[in-house]
């Protein structure tokens, strides 16, 4: 199985500050023949389903505020908000889809300083 | 706007047998083309993929449960199910079914990013 690793388990910035994630993943999951990267990004408020943020690790799902981003090739991956606002307070989760089983990172959650 | 509701047993007895059930509205799940799926969600956890299916044909379960899930689809009622049989209080999680969008790597076609989610069914597993 691949594992997937995030880091920080949580952390607190400003409204307005900017949040960076990392997600690790134990082997890459970068395909060479279509050069994509096989990684998802979600986000999960309270008492509420995942929602897709980010899919091939960069690609923005339609509707999502561009302030979210998603980076990183092969093992390491990053996603930023870049001005956080209060309605971003969540869980935030990464998932390879490389290979089954899919995997999830154990999440990262943000809080508002 | 496609929907997914979970429906079953919130409380569930230990060896027994887990069963839910996800209706789909808002689109059809034999012509879409998508995979469908669910993921777990034990309290103050991560999420852990259950397995997924095909056009009724192609399943995919996560090894560490493989001998003891089912996911099945019926398309006539727009529906699909999963089963989960021998449970202990270690299965006792928040149950989503999704819809998962189709990729391709290695050939193949493959489950890749999860674009709609129900909003969840908690089963807890106690005697």
């Amino acid at each position: 199985d691949i594992v997937m690793t995030q880091s920080p388990d949580s952390l607190a910035v400003s409204l307005g500050g900017r949040a960076t994630i990392n997600c690790k993943s134990s082997q890459s999951v970068l395909y060479s023949s279509n050069n994509k990267n096989y990684l998802a990004w979600y986000q999960q408020k309270p008492g509420q389903p995942p929602k897709l943020l980010i899919y091939w690790a960069s690609t923005r799902e339609s509707g999502v505020p561009d302030r979210f981003s998603g980076s990183g090739s092969g093992t390491d991956f990053t996603l930023t908000i870049s001005s956080l606002q209060a309605e971003d307070v969540a869980v935030y989760s990464c998932q390879q889809y490389y290979t089954t089983p899919l995997t999830f990172g154990g999440g990262t959650k943000v809080e508002i300083k | 706007q496609l929907q997914l509701q979970e429906s079953g047993p919130g409380l569930v007895k230990p060896s027994e047998t887990l069963s839910l059930t996800c209706t789909v509205s808002g689109g059809s799940i034999s012509s879409s083309g998508y995979y469908w799926g669910w993921i777990r969600q034990p309290p103050r956890k991560g999420l852990e993929w259950i397995g997924t299916i095909y056009y009724s044909e192609s399943t995919y379960y996560n090894p560490s449960l493989k001998s003891r899930v089912t996911i099945s689809v019926d398309t006539s009622k727009n529906q699909f199910s999963l089963k989960l049989s021998s449970v202990t209080a270690a299965d006792t999680a928040v149950y989503y079914c999704a819809r998962l969008r189709p990729g391709a790597a290695f050939g193949v076609v493959i489950p890749t990013s999860i674009d709609y989610w129900g909003q969840g069914t908690l089963v807890t597993v106690s005697s």
